[in-house]
């Protein structure tokens, strides 16, 4: 059973840092690619970022780009996100996703976290 | 970037509706579409791929269509286990974008 587990989430004061989590199983880790999509509360989906089988290939949405790095660790079948100078908008539900292979196009995604909310606020 | 717009914002049907929900895209995305179904507080789940295709498990009452610029997504026969939010995402580009969501909620 394929499962992802998020964690690093919390409460940061505007401007400060948080690291993400994503433990992956049930799945060959290094055969998918690996994103986050977060949903700010009450409000719709953003695809945020993706990397890539051999983590040398990342995409981001302009709207964090050049403050959120994602990264994989094939060996512990773990992916992250550095999110660095946080702001209010920020705030949401971050999920972690695995890609659909063999589909064409970019990225679907076909298993999602429970998810880990992120509050930035003072 | 390619905006993704749903229509409508909310729906109200009854249990056997036949329901229909229209995604835009402001630029051609070929058939590189994708339809979610988000209940509140869970994870979305993935329904169609590809426009039409149907993933692993979904009921076939699901069906999706369209191509370039319009897509629909259909429920035949609407159940209770089918009142939730649903969300477009077009994958023709690196920069992924997902529409604004259609809620179908209990006439």
């Amino acid at each position: 059973e394929v499962q992802l587990a998020e964690s690093g989430g919390g409460l940061v004061q505007p401007g400060g840092s948080l690291r993400l989590s994503c433990a992956a199983s049930g799945f060959t880790f290094n055969s998918h690619a690996l994103g986050w999509v977060r949903q700010a509360p009450g409000k719709g989906l953003e695809w945020v970022s993706v990397i890539s089988i051999r983590g040398d290939s990342t995409y981001y949405a302009d709207s964090v780009k050049g403050r959120v790095t994602i990264s994989r660790d094939n060996s512990k079948t773990t992916f992250y996100l550095q999110m660095n100078g946080l702001r209010a908008e920020d705030t949401a539900v971050y999920y972690c996703v695995k890609e659909l292979v063999g589909v064409g196009g970019s990225y679907v995604f076909d298993y999602w976290g429970q998810g880990t909310l992120v509050t930035v606020s003072s | 970037d390619i905006q993704m717009t749903q229509s409508p914002s909310t729906l109200s049907a009854s249990v056997g509706d036949r329901v229909t929900i229209t995604c835009r895209a402001s630029q051609s995305v070929s058939d590189l579409l994708a339809w979610y179904q988000q209940k509140p507080g869970k994870a979305p789940k993935l329904l169609i791929y590809r426009a039409s295709s149907l993933n692993s498990g979904v009921p076939s009452r699901f069906s999706g269509s369209g191509s370039g610029t319009e897509f629909t997504l259909t429920i035949s026969s609407l159940q209770p286990d089918d009142f939730a939010t649903y969300y477009c995402q077009q994958f023709n580009t690196f920069s992924l974008t997902f529409g604004g969501g259609s809620k179908v909620e209990i006439k």
